[in-house]
């Protein structure tokens, strides 16, 4: 969805490297969240965030920290990479409630030597 | 907790079959469901959920899934298959009266659909 935006699309890092991915989007949403896909294990949620002042932790938070500096913009970063660390990550978008979709950015590869 | 299923990595279709990918689901209370793609190199695009109603769920592309509350299951079907339709397919859920989980979605682990000239 072009309303979401994610930079870098890839990324090549080493160990012990500090990482930040960003994620921005049009779409006027409230909700923004942070996943990772591995193959085989699906989407795996990081973190999210329901507006500005509300961060919260996902299934996998250990090793990520996010910062949400404006309703359009949410980071993620890794502050010393490691290689299981290496994966899809994706950001998305959603309205508020329970049955509204959401939309995800194009994605981006990280590989962590 | 709420959990999905996805019981076939992989389908395989021959063009103009029909198709249908599996998922089911695990909730506490009543669950609302999506059906996500993925075409190569990029995100995952929205393509239908259910939400409460008819148990036929119209969609994007000229999909559709079905909701059966007796087999927990949310299969997505199309009537005749396409090449264009080879993507991955993921099925989620969110339970509603899973508060703290907040709006989480599960994703299962996806099926790769593979659709043959």
């Amino acid at each position: 969805d072009a309303d979401v935006t994610q930079t870098p699309r890839n990324r090549i890092t080493k160990t012990g490297k500090r990482i930040m991915l960003e994620c921005s989007q049009t779409k006027g949403h409230d909700r923004m969240y942070w996943y990772r896909q591995d193959p085989g294990l699906g989407l795996r949620l990081i973190y999210y965030s329901f507006d500005v002042k509300d961060i919260n932790k996902g299934e996998i938070s250990d090793g990520y920290s996010v910062s949400r500096q404006a309703q359009a913009k949410f980071s993620l970063s890794l502050e010393s990479a490691i290689p299981n660390q290496t994966a899809l990550y994706f950001c998305a978008t959603s309205d508020a409630g329970f049955y509204n979709e959401q939309f995800f950015g194009p994605g981006t590869r990280l590989t962590v030597l | 907790a709420q959990s999905v299923a996805q019981p076939e990595d992989q389908v395989n279709v021959a063009e103009g079959n029909p198709l249908t990918v599996k998922c089911t689901y695990s909730v506490s209370g009543n669950p609302y469901l999506f059906w996500y793609v993925q075409y190569p190199n990029r995100g995952l695009q929205f393509l239908l959920k259910y939400i409460t109603g008819d148990n036929l769920v119209k969609g994007s592309y000229g999909f559709e899934a079905e909701f059966n509350k007796s087999q927990t299951s949310f299969h997505l079907k199309k009537p005749s298959a396409l090449v264009s339709d080879s993507a991955l397919y993921f099925c989620a859920v969110r339970d509603i009266y899973e508060k703290s989980s907040g709006d989480k979605l599960t994703f299962g682990t996806g099926t790769r659909l593979a659709v043959r000239p």
